[in-house]
Formats: structure tokens, sequence, C-alpha cells
């Protein structure tokens, strides 16, 4: 049972375009979110995250959406950059008292073309 | 600045055969975690540790074993590798309070059991 889902498996966008990245959830659980980008060869570097009290962070060119009634949020980057090009997480977080863990998407592909 | 080391990088093992895949992490957290990496799949927990003596088990511990003896360290076990566990490993550290759980994650290590 896929609890974080990212249902787009790649996106190619044109520089200088706004990207969209989209992430489902099921656990209601879940009070934390967040982004990470991962390049190839490289361990994921985190990017950004929204408490499940809002429902906007915003930091430069990265901001994410929360949309609790609808269990889903998403990632807006603008401009897109070149260098942007990478796989990009979804993760949420569910505190079971004694830890923190970590559940993870499947990633989306995101292209940017010059 | 080292962050999250992991050795070895790549590994190729035959069925079998044990290793141990080894994370170090010099920021003080008290909680790591081992993911693997899988094509479609993402980031699955296999084991994490929310401090020195205290391990338990994620989504996909069958096959591993985990120990914490010191804060800064955190291998994962293979006793009898398969080739269901060719994969990419990545250790992770963070803080598990309220609010602060970016997780850093190392560079991985690409083990191919044959």
């Amino acid at each position: 049972d896929q609890q974080v889902k990212q249902n787009s498996p790649s996106l190619s966008v044109q520089e200088g375009r706004i990207s969209i990245l989209n992430c489902d959830y099921t656990n209601s659980m879940f009070d934390y979110f967040l982004w990470y980008k991962k390049y190839p060869a490289e361990g994921p570097t985190f990017l950004i995250s929204i408490s499940s009290i809002k429902d906007k962070n915003e930091d430069g060119r990265f901001t994410v959406f929360l949309n609790k009634s609808a269990k889903h949020l998403s990632l807006h980057i603008v401009p897109s950059q070149p260098g942007d090009s990478a796989v990009y997480f979804c993760a949420a977080r569910a505190n079971t008292g004694t830890a923190s863990k970590l559940t993870f998407g499947t990633g989306t592909r995101l292209q940017v073309t010059l | 600045n080292a962050g999250v080391t992991q050795t070895p990088k790549f590994q190729v093992l035959k069925t079998g055969q044990s290793m141990t895949l080894q994370c170090a992490q010099d920021m003080n957290h008290e909680y790591m975690s081992w993911y693997r990496q899988d094509p479609g799949m993402g980031l699955r927990l296999i084991h994490y540790s929310v401090g020195a003596g205290i391990t338990d088990q994620g989504e996909v511990p069958n096959g591993y074993n985990v120990s914490r003896s010191t804060t800064e360290d955190f291998p994962l076990r293979l006793l009898s590798a398969a080739p269901s566990q060719t994969s990419v490993y990545f250790c992770a550290s963070h803080a598990p309070s309220e609010g602060n759980t970016e997780a850093f994650f190392g560079q991985g290590t690409r083990l191919t059991v044959v």
C-alpha cells in the first residue's frame, strides 16, 4: 500500500517556465512533508518542507503547497533552470511516539530543456 | 564538513556471501536510518535507530541486521546476500525534533548480488 504517491514518473519543462510536481498521500497521521532532490550517483538532498498546519511555504524559486482536505501537495519551481533537472522525491513524516519515520514517494524525473 | 559518509560506493557480491555497509555521521544526530532505492519503488526504510543501543525495523527489514553501538556509526549487515538485495542503499541521519525532520543522506552504496 503506497501511502505517498507521485503519479507522474517524468516531467519535461522549458527553461524559464514553471515546473509543478505533484504528490498525494493517504495517511492522515502525516504531519510534516518534505521534498528531496536527487542527482544521479548522489544521495537525495533536502529541498523544502511544510508543516501540516500550513498551506504554503516558499524558499526562493521553490514553493510547496499543501491541501490537507485533498491530501495533496505540490512543488512549484519558478523559473525552472537546467540545473533543476533531477529526480524529485516527496516524503511525509508520521510521528510514532519514539521515532519520526519518513515515507517516500516513487519520484518524478524533471527535465528542464533549453 | 563530511556529513554522512557511506562505504563502499560500489560492491558486487555472490549469492550467499555476507558483508557490512558502513555509515558514519559527524553531526551528532540521534536518529539514523537505512533506505534502499529500487526502480519504480522510491526509497524504502530498512532499519532505523533513535540513538545508541536502540534500533527498530522499517518497511523492508528482512535479510538485514543493524546495530548502533555509537552515535556516529550505523552499519548495515547482509548475512546471506540474495539477488533481490541488488539495490542502491542510502544511509541518512537527522534530528527527529518537532519541525526538524530534514534527513541528510550519504552518497549511496550500489550493491549487485550475482
